[in-house]
């Protein structure tokens, strides 16, 4: 029963290179989340996708960030032209659909980007 | 504002000697209260979700409690494997269908055999 797997788990840029992030949910479920956990600040909330839909974008930024979760495949996030500020560990959650059980989070291993 | 505040920032424990981590909080309307535990260089591992004041969760050497302000992480007896950044995190009810996380900054724990 594979968990939330996330890759690649280390991902080195070059200033202005774009960079793609890749989650894979637990089995079964269908909701997303992406946070950024940067040292000394914490885990910050992203974005919040569903299958073919964003349901809430509030915590990306509003240039050069995108993320979607399509019918088929894997949710990605994806950062345009990255800066240094980029460099952080990126995580991927996944819940379940329906009932209270939504509310638990399942955290993948991240994504840690390093941007020279 | 939406905030979580966790205490301590560090913990330095003998094997065997008890303590309690604090999660205070203040958000307008709790819909839950999530405890994780987190190693270096890993994702946040899921302990306990608490939803009410009063509620409490076990497991093994580990216990959560809420109140209407804070939640506390009681942690009896620690063995070595104990040592991690406890985090805590809560979901706001009127966020109605969004589920995002609001995340205190984690108690650093490290338990000495």
């Amino acid at each position: 029963n594979a968990g939330v797997m996330q890759n690649p788990r280390h991902l080195v840029r070059r200033r202005g290179q774009e960079a793609r992030l890749r989650c894979s949910p637990m089995k079964g479920h269908s909701h997303v989340y992406w946070y950024r956990q940067l040292p000394e600040e914490g885990l910050k909330f992203m974005v919040y996708l569903q299958k073919e839909n964003i349901i809430d974008e509030s915590g990306m930024p509003k240039e050069r960030f995108s993320a979607e979760f399509p019918k088929e495949g894997p949710s990605i996030l994806r950062i345009q032209q990255v800066v240094r500020g980029d460099s952080a560990a990126y995580f991927c959650a996944s819940s379940p659909r329906g009932g209270p059980s939504t509310d638990t989070q399942y955290f993948g291993p991240g994504t840690r980007l390093t941007v020279l | 504002e939406d905030q979580v505040t966790q205490s301590p920032e560090a913990l330095r424990l003998q094997e065997g000697e008890s303590s309690s981590l604090n999660c205070s909080y203040t958000v307008s309307g709790l819909r839950g209260l999530f405890w994780y535990r987190q190693d270096p260089g890993k994702g946040p591992e899921f302990l306990f979700t608490l939803y009410s004041a009063g509620e409490e969760k076990e497991k093994e050497r580990l216990k959560a409690t809420l109140t209407k302000k804070e939640s506390f992480l009681h942690i009896t007896a620690p063995k070595p494997e104990d040592s991690a950044t406890y985090l805590c995190a809560v979901q706001a009810s009127y966020a109605g269908n969004n589920r995002k996380l609001i995340w205190g900054l984690g108690t650093s724990l490290a338990v000495n055999p």
